[in-house]
C-alpha cells in the first residue's frame, strides 16, 4: 500500500524549532518530487516547499524562506522539514504529499497525502 | 504569486443536484490546474488534474473543464459522500497556490 506517515509535530514556543518527518512506503520514494503542504486551523491549504528526487532542487513559499529547510534521505525513504524561528502564524497541520509522476519535473499536483501532523506555536 | 479565487465560498445543495464550482486564476496557467476534495479531519484527495483528467478511482460524476484563467468543477449528481470542501490548485509556477475553498453543505 502506498503510504505517507508524518511525525514530529507538537507544541513549541515562538522562536523555537521543530523537525517534521514523513516516512514513505509502498513506492519508489527516490523517483518522486515531494512536498510539504500546511493548513492552519479552519483555513485553506498552503503549499510550503518541495524537493526534487535527488534533493538537488528545492523551492519554498516566501513566508518560510530562510526559516524552513526541506530535505530527504532516499536510503531511509524519508522526507523532512526543519522549521526554525517559528511564529504563531506557522501553527497548522503539516502534510507531506507526493507528485503523481515518477521521474517527473515537479510541475504537478499531489496524488498521495499523509494524515498530517499538528504544529502549534504558542507561549 | 498567482492568486486562485473560487466561487462560491460555500453553498447548500441536495442529493441528486448538479453542482458547479468555479476557479479563476489571476494570470494564465494553461491547464496546470488540479481539484481536491477534503472532508473534516482528513487529508485532501486528488480528484482532477490537468484541468480535466479524472484521477484513477474517482467517480465519473466528477468532471473538470477550462484553460487559461477560468476553470470549473462539476458534480453531475451529488451524492451524500460528496458533501465536503473543494479546493483548486495551480501548479503552473511557484509558489504552487490553492483557492480558498468551496464548502458544499447539505440543504
Amino acid at each position: 500500500e502506498v503510504q505517507l506517515v508524518e511525525s514530529g509535530g507538537g507544541l513549541v514556543q515562538p522562536g523555537g524549532s521543530l523537525r517534521l518527518s514523513c516516512a514513505a512506503s509502498g513506492f519508489t520514494f527516490s523517483s518522486y518530487w515531494m512536498s510539504w503542504v500546511r493548513q492552519a486551523p479552519g483555513k485553506g491549504l498552503e503549499w510550503v516547499a518541495n524537493i526534487k528526487q535527488d534533493g538537488s532542487e528545492k523551492y519554498y513559499v516566501d513566508s518560510v524562506k530562510g526559516r524552513f529547510t526541506i530535505s530527504r534521505d532516499n536510503a531511509k525513504n524519508s522526507l523532512y522539514l526543519q522549521m526554525n524561528s517559528l511564529r504563531a502564524e506557522d501553527t497548522a497541520v503539516y502534510y507531506c504529499a507526493r507528485d503523481p509522476q515518477e521521474m517527473g519535473d515537479g510541475n504537478d499536483a499531489f496524488d498521495i497525502w499523509g494524515q498530517g501532523t499538528m504544529v502549534t506555536v504558542s507561549s | 504569486a498567482i492568486r486562485m479565487t473560487q466561487s462560491p465560498s460555500s453553498f447548500s445543495a441536495s442529493t441528486g443536484d448538479r453542482v458547479t464550482i468555479t476557479c479563476r486564476a489571476s494570470q494564465g496557467i494553461s491547464s496546470y490546474l488540479a481539484w481536491y476534495q477534503q472532508k473534516p479531519g482528513k487529508a485532501p484527495k486528488l480528484l482532477i488534474y490537468a484541468a480535466s483528467t479524472l484521477q484513477s478511482g474517482v467517480p465519473s460524476r466528477f468532471s473538470g473543464s477550462g484553460s487559461g484563467t477560468d476553470f470549473t468543477l462539476t458534480i453531475s449528481c451529488l451524492q451524500s459522500e460528496d458533501f465536503a470542501t473543494y479546493y483548486c490548485q495551480q501548479y503552473y509556477s511557484y509558489p504552487k497556490t490553492f483557492g480558498q475553498g468551496t464548502k458544499v453543505e447539505i440543504k
